[in-house]
């Protein structure tokens, strides 16, 4: 079975601290997403990795960074974190063999203060 | 922006009824139709999905219509029980591109199937 995990499943942060949420798959999936989930939008993709050390914008980076230094590891930092970002983060991993499915971790809920 | 819209953003069945959700997108090139689910506390999980070859598809008691035409796909649970009540997405994907396996989502429908 493929696993996704989070590093956190609840964060409570200060606006302006730089925040780290960690993603780590265990199936050698080559793509892995970042997106997160507010009520009423659906997930919206942050960023997403397709190999080591490579990274797209996706849909609403502004805010975001992310890393990804080995291939089962992608992380997400909030440079400055903000009270717009109070959010569900999910981190998902996906094969280029496989397809398309996309596995996704248990999610992190931020707060934001 | 690619959209996917979807609705309605909240459903309530009786047991034993049929569930139906609805989605539009715009963007022609999208080759792929996945629905996922999602349980409270729990990340979204891959549930039935698509290709834009076939009009329909079935898996037990879910179905996926598809209407290439009118850029619409719908998810269909039939006879729909308590366990069902989940948060449902519909997505969708260009994989003919170079799009990584890039999903686009729709907003999500809260089912709810009371007893």
């Amino acid at each position: 079975d493929v696993k996704v995990t989070q590093s956190s499943r609840y964060l409570v942060k200060r606006t302006g601290e730089k925040v780290f949420l960690e993603c780590v798959q265990d199936m050698d999936h080559e793509n892995m997403f970042w997106y997160r989930q507010d009520p009423g939008l659906g997930l919206r993709l942050i960023y997403f990795s397709y190999d080591v050390k490579m990274k797209e914008k996706g849909d609403i980076p502004e805010g975001y960074s992310v890393s990804r230094e080995k291939k089962e590891r992608f992380s997400l930092i909030l440079e400055s974190a903000s009270t717009n970002q109070t959010s569900m983060y999910l981190c998902a991993s996906s094969s280029r063999r496989e397809g398309e499915t996309q596995y996704f971790g248990p999610g992190t809920r931020l707060l934001v203060l | 922006q690619q959209q996917v819209k979807q609705s309605p953003q909240s459903l309530i069945v009786q047991k034993g009824g049929i569930s139906i959700i609805n989605c539009a997108y715009e963007n022609t090139a999208f080759d792929y139709f996945p629905w996922y689910q999602q349980f409270p506390g729990k990340g979204p999980a891959l549930l039935i999905a698509i290709r834009p070859d076939v009009s329909e598809k079935k898996e037990g008691r879910f179905t996926i219509s598809f209407n290439k035409s009118a850029k619409q796909f719908s998810l269909h649970i039939m006879d729909s029980q308590p366990g069902d009540s989940a948060t449902y997405f519909c997505a969708a994907s260009d994989l003919g591109g170079t799009s990584y396996g890039k999903l686009t989502f729709g907003q999500g429908t809260i089912l709810t199937v009371h007893p």
